[in-house]
């Protein structure tokens, strides 16, 4: 098992560029999870989708954030324009949709908005 | 609403402690609760578990008994080993579809030898 896979790793950019975020959840999982996670705030949930339906998006922390779900192997977190408070570690993670199911996260991206 | 409290951090041991991070939470129906662990560099990974109260969660030999009349679920070890240092969340889940989890803030752990 592959695990969660994101990318890139780590992403540096300028204030007011568009930045993409990519993850692929784990086969066969259905409810899909992206956390921002900062020394400040600790570990936010943005948004979460179930069978590629966001669910709950109420984290999002604005309009200049957006995320999508196209199909079950494919998700993006974007942020336009970006500003220097945006800089974080972005998760994923995914897990069957059940109370019990355990999340599995990905290693993050690590986002620095100069 | 549904919060989890942690004690606050940072704590350091030496290798062989023994280690207690308390957590207590709030909800309004009876969750699912949970341990995380967080290693350098890399994503949160399922500690241990207990679905209801007065079960015990255990794995690589830490331990967390779901309390239901103090709400509280502490994680403890008896004799913590270097690579143990991470940061640990405690985290809460209300059954059922749809469900997502709520974190407590994190505590960072560090062993020394």
């Amino acid at each position: 098992d592959a695990g969660v896979i994101q990318s890139p790793r780590h992403e540096v950019t300028e204030m007011g560029q568009e930045v993409t975020l990519r993850c692929k959840p784990i086969s066969g999982h259905n409810s899909l999870f992206w956390y921002r996670q900062t020394m400040m705030r600790g570990l936010e949930l943005l948004i979460y989708f179930n069978n590629n339906v966001p669910i709950d998006d109420s984290g999002m922390p604005e309009d200049r954030f957006s995320a999508k779900m196209p199909n079950a192997s494919f998700s993006t977190l974007k942020i336009q324009p970006s500003e220097p408070r945006d800089s974080a570690v972005y998760f994923c993670a995914s897990s069957l949709s059940s109370g019990y199911s355990p999340l599995h996260f990905g290693n993050g991206t690590r986002l620095t908005v100069t | 609403g549904n919060s989890v409290t942690q004690m606050e951090g940072p704590v350091t041991l030496s290798e062989e402690a023994f280690l207690t991070i308390n957590c207590t939470y709030t909800a309004t129906g009876y969750p699912s609760l949970f341990w995380y662990v967080q290693y350098p560099g890399e994503g949160l990974q399922l500690l241990l578990k207990a679905t209801k109260a007065d079960d015990k969660g255990s794995n690589k030999g830490f331990e967390a008994t779901y309390r239901k009349e103090t709400t509280s679920f502490h994680l403890e070890k008896g004799s913590v080993q270097v690579s143990d240092s991470a940061v640990y969340f405690c985290a809460l889940s209300e059954t059922g579809a749809n469900s997502k989890l709520t974190f407590g803030k994190g505590i960072t752990l560090s062993v020394r030898p």
